[in-house]
């Protein structure tokens, strides 16, 4: 069955440091890999996707993501935080875009804590 | 254009009341999804719409939950009777096909006392 884990439940960075959050997956084939964010009174909004192509994505709000398949992780990342990356961010996998299988597998999300 | 739209933000009620979520989806979506995130658990599907039929409800934890789409517009997931479990947060996503990204609402946050 397939399987979304994020080993960090919670991060706290710095203003203007590095992040990176983990994400690992479980699934026979190449899954479609998905990061969301929900920020404090929001829905979730998609940051980035990996349908094929291009292992290094690029997404909104200077957010990246690299999948390794090898490792079986599709971790983001951003170079600078802000403040306003303050949030929740799930790793999500889905095993088809075309079959009722399109429902997405989400792992428990990681606290984003931003220290002035 | 608006984006998926979730009804009420919050609800508080009874054990063994009935609760009834409402979603609108983004104009011209076919595919309309529902989510929960129960207290410290993870997201967890629910079902699946495409219009008005069911296409996937295998994650409907019992027969306590329905979900409808009349005339493949809006949805509604009823709860009755509630149970303390069943608090959470309930999102809805809207898909224009079922390759395309879903857009997620800002959830309905249900507590059951």
């Amino acid at each position: 069955a397939q399987s979304v884990t994020q080993p960090d439940i919670h991060i706290t960075v710095s203003e203007g440091a590095s992040l990176e959050l983990r994400c690992n997956y479980s699934y026979g084939a190449t899954p479609y890999l998905f990061w969301y964010v929900q920020s404090p009174g929001q829905g979730l909004q998609l940051l980035l996707k990996y349908f094929s192509g291009d292992t290094l994505v690029q997404g909104i709000k200077g957010f990246e993501a690299e999948f390794k398949r090898s490792q079986s992780s599709f971790n983001l990342r951003k170079p600078s935080v802000h403040w306003s990356d303050a949030a929740e961010y799930f790793c999500a996998v889905a095993r088809e875009l075309y079959s009722s299988a399109s429902k997405i597998i989400f792992g428990s999300g990681t606290r984003l804590s931003i220290r002035p | 254009e608006a984006g998926v739209t979730q009804f009420p933000s919050h609800s508080v009620i009874e054990k063994g009341q009935t609760v009834t979520l409402r979603c609108d989806p983004i104009s011209g979506h076919d595919n309309l999804y529902w989510y929960r995130r129960v207290m410290g658990k993870e997201i967890k599907f629910l079902l699946h719409f495409v219009k008005e039929s069911k296409q996937d409800e295998s994650g409907m934890p019992n027969n306590r939950f329905l979900a409808e789409r009349t005339g493949g517009t809006y949805s509604t997931l009823k709860v009755q009777p509630a149970e303390l479990e069943d608090s959470g947060v309930y999102f809805c996503a809207s898909s224009r096909t079922q390759r395309e990204t879903q857009y997620f609402g800002p959830g309905t946050r249900l507590l059951v006392l």
